[in-house]
């Protein structure tokens, strides 16, 4: 079955600062890799998708993501953070079953 | 973007009632929804997956006679959590998938905002 392990349950950021967060999965077939992002007291909505091609996605809001599929790990990068980006993101994968999701990484961006 | 939309985003009930919680696709017909419960600073677990006029398909561990679903229309399927005790208290979150008017099914879930429910 397949698992998907986020490594930072919090990350605090000041405005500006880089942001990469980590997405690791065991699967060994093919996988669809997401990114979801929650924003308070909104819905989940995607950020970004790979499903073949180019390894390095490119996503909305400034978001890119790299599938090292050696790693298994699908991270989530932004050059500069705002205050905006403050939000749950959650990775999530789909090999041979329905999405399965991380526990997702809570950003909180300081100014 | 497709639009999911649940109701009611919150409600609280006794011990022992039944909750219906519906989920909607409000602009694309959505031929599989899913139903996810999250605890709190838990991932989303998977319930199970409706499809449109069949029955629904439940992960392991989730009682299918405590969670009815159904899926009777490809814009409406609803949660109904059976005799509820505390311990079903969580955040039901239901996705939608489907292709939009013109466009090919890209796989991406739709997510709804989510139902908290609340047993005392």
């Amino acid at each position: 079955a397949q698992s998907v392990s986020q490594h930072n349950h919090h990350v605090i950021l000041s405005e500006a600062a880089s942001l990469e967060l980590g997405c690791n999965y065991s699967y060994g077939g093919t996988v669809n890799l997401f990114w979801y992002v929650q924003y308070p007291g909104q819905h989940l909505q995607l950020l970004l998708k790979y499903f073949s091609g180019d390894p390095l996605v490119k996503g909305i809001k400034g978001f890119e993501a790299e599938f090292i599929k050696s790693k298994f790990s699908f991270n989530l990068r932004k050059p500069s953070v705002q205050w905006s980006d403050t939000a749950e993101y959650f990775c999530a994968v789909r090999g041979n079953t329905p999405l399965v999701f991380g526990k997702g990484t809570r950003l909180s961006v300081i100014a | 973007g497709a639009v999911v939309s649940q109701h009611p985003s919150w409600v609280i009930c006794k011990s022992g009632t039944s909750v219906k919680i519906e989920c909607r696709s409000l602009d694309f017909q959505a031929t599989t929804m899913f139903w996810y419960r999250q605890f709190p600073k838990q991932s989303l677990m998977l319930m199970a997956t409706s499809n449109e006029g069949s029955k629904a398909t439940y992960e392991q561990g989730v009682e299918k006679d405590k969670f009815l679903i159904n899926h009777a229309s490809l814009t409406l399927s609803t949660l109904t959590v059976t005799s509820a005790h505390p311990e079903d208290s969580s955040f039901y979150i239901c996705s939608a998938r489907g292709g939009l008017a013109g466009r090919a099914n890209t796989g991406e879930l739709f997510f709804g905002e989510g139902s908290r429910l609340t047993v005392l």
